[in-house]
């Protein structure tokens, strides 16, 4: 059974700081690991990661992948209010005719003013 | 722009009802799921269809059927709603890549549904 576990599952920070939510996994047939962020709503695209080691950015968010060792980290500089959501790390497996996700629990992030 | 549209947005009903959430995208794409997400447990892959003729249990498909009637649309059935149910529920869809690993999924909007 595919497997995904994220931690911590809530961090409260302020603004400013730096936050790192970790993703770890066990999946056969691995794709790719995706980060989604959601706000209350459906859940918004972020990143795909399928190679080791290359780090996916956008603006203050990056995120690696470390496929030996079966985890991921998304990292987020100078936290802003609008950053606080529930950020949600998916694990694609490989099927016959397709792919599926499996979601970990996610991580609610509260950045205070 | 293209979408993915859930309906209703809102419902309650009653243990034992048979309750249908719709889904329906104009993106064209041609792989649809559904999740349902409860607090503290992320989603969870209820159903998947990669095309009309091929529907996919996910890992908490008892209680629920699915119907592909087209490519662009793929409805969730609750054929006798109990309260354990009651949850948010979201339709999704992928595209088949062709080359390139495209494994994103794009969600529509959610139904929250409350089974008394």
């Amino acid at each position: 059974e595919d497997k995904v576990v994220q931690s911590p599952l809530s961090l409260v920070v302020h603004e400013g700081d730096t936050v790192t939510l970790n993703c770890s996994y066990e999946v056969t047939n691995f794709r790719s690991l995706l980060w989604y962020k959601q706000e209350k709503k459906a859940p918004t695209f972020l990143f795909m990661l399928t190679s080791s080691g290359i780090e996916k950015k956008s603006g203050r968010l990056s995120s690696i992948l470390d496929k030996k060792e079966l985890f991921s980290i998304l990292n987020i500089t100078a936290t802003q209010t609008g950053d606080s959501a529930v950020y949600l790390c998916a694990v694609s497996s490989r099927e016959t005719s397709g792919s599926r996700l499996t979601f970990g629990e996610g991580t609610q992030l509260t950045v205070n003013p | 722009d293209a979408d993915v549209t859930q309906t209703p947005r809102n419902r309650i009903t009653k243990t034992g009802k048979r309750i249908m959430l719709e889904c329906s995208q104009t993106k064209g794409h041609d792989r649809m799921y559904w999740y349902r997400q409860d607090p503290g447990l992320g989603l969870r892959l209820i159903y998947y269809s990669f095309d009309v003729k091929d529907i996919n249990k996910g890992e908490i498909s008892d209680g629920y059927s699915v119907s592909r009637q087209a490519q662009a649309k793929f409805s969730l059935s609750l054929e006798s709603a109990i309260p354990n149910q009651t949850a948010l529920y979201f339709c999704a869809t992928s595209v088949l890549g062709t080359g390139a690993i495209s494994d994103e999924q794009f969600f529509g909007p959610g139904t929250r549904l409350t089974v008394l």
